[in-house]
């Protein structure tokens, strides 16, 4: 059971906008940056985004993150066949003193 | 960049040791902390272990601690990470990554994330 609670699923067409949420508690999000890992079938994961809300060099505006309280979302607009991957979101927790990670959500591109 | 090759998976009976390498390139290993990641196929992103610069610093996943030793080699670029008393649910594919620290001058404090992955190398215990 992942300390970071995300939906196990999400799915849209292309051109859509989807959202992922991940909640966490006080000693992890509430307290730490939230970044974001896109894992395309097969590969390592990839960072996508970091501190919250930014974009690593090469990854498309379509993706953006935020972060409000103990709760973090991702947002992918323009959804496109490519995109179809697991995202986990991950922070540092303080009262575990190790970096934790959501289960993780398979988008599905319909 | 930077790449990461990790090396040292195989089959192991339970009771086992194993020892992971993660092989640095392109980048100033002697800069950056380090990470182990887990994760069995199909399933979710485990964080194993941390090191930082000087071996220093060292933290380990509550399921790992007191079998598992992360270390460093900075002079051979390599990341290892020592495991004993292998059990089956530490059957997983491993991963390292690397470790990026950055100051928020807006906002007054650090924030941290693992930039760079290998591909991962394949651990299995079983009888």
């Amino acid at each position: 059971q992942s300390v970071l609670t995300q939906p196990p699923s999400a799915s849209g067409t292309p051109g859509q906008r989807v959202t992922i949420s991940c909640s966490g508690g006080s000693s992890d999000i509430g307290s730490n940056t939230v970044n974001w890992y896109q894992q395309l079938p097969g590969t390592a994961p990839k960072l996508l985004i970091f501190n919250n809300d930014q974009r690593p060099s090469g990854v498309p505006d379509r993706f953006s993150g935020s972060k409000s309280g103990t709760s973090a979302s991702l947002a992918i607009s323009g959804l496109q066949s490519e995109d179809e991957a697991d995202y986990f979101c991950s922070a540092w927790d303080d009262s575990l003193n190790g970096w934790v990670f959501g289960g993780g959500t398979g988008l599905t591109v319909l | 960049e930077g790449q990461l090759v990790e090396s040292g998976g195989g089959l192991v009976k339970p009771g086992g040791s194993l020892r992971l390498s993660c092989e640095a390139s392109g980048f100033s290993f002697n800069s950056y902390w380090m990470h182990w990641v887990r994760q069995v196929p199909g399933k979710g992103l485990v964080w194993v272990s941390r090191i930082n610069i000087d071996e220093s610093t060292i933290n380990y996943a509550d399921s790992v601690k007191g079998r598992f030793t992360i270390s460093r080699d900075n002079a051979k670029s390599t990341l290892y990470l020592q495991m004993d008393s292998l059990r089956a649910e530490d059957s997983a594919l491993y991963f390292c990554a690397r470790n990026v620290i950055k100051y928020s001058n807006s906002g007054g404090y650090y924030y941290y994330y693992m930039d760079v992955w290998g591909k991962g190398t394949t651990v299995t215990v079983s009888s």
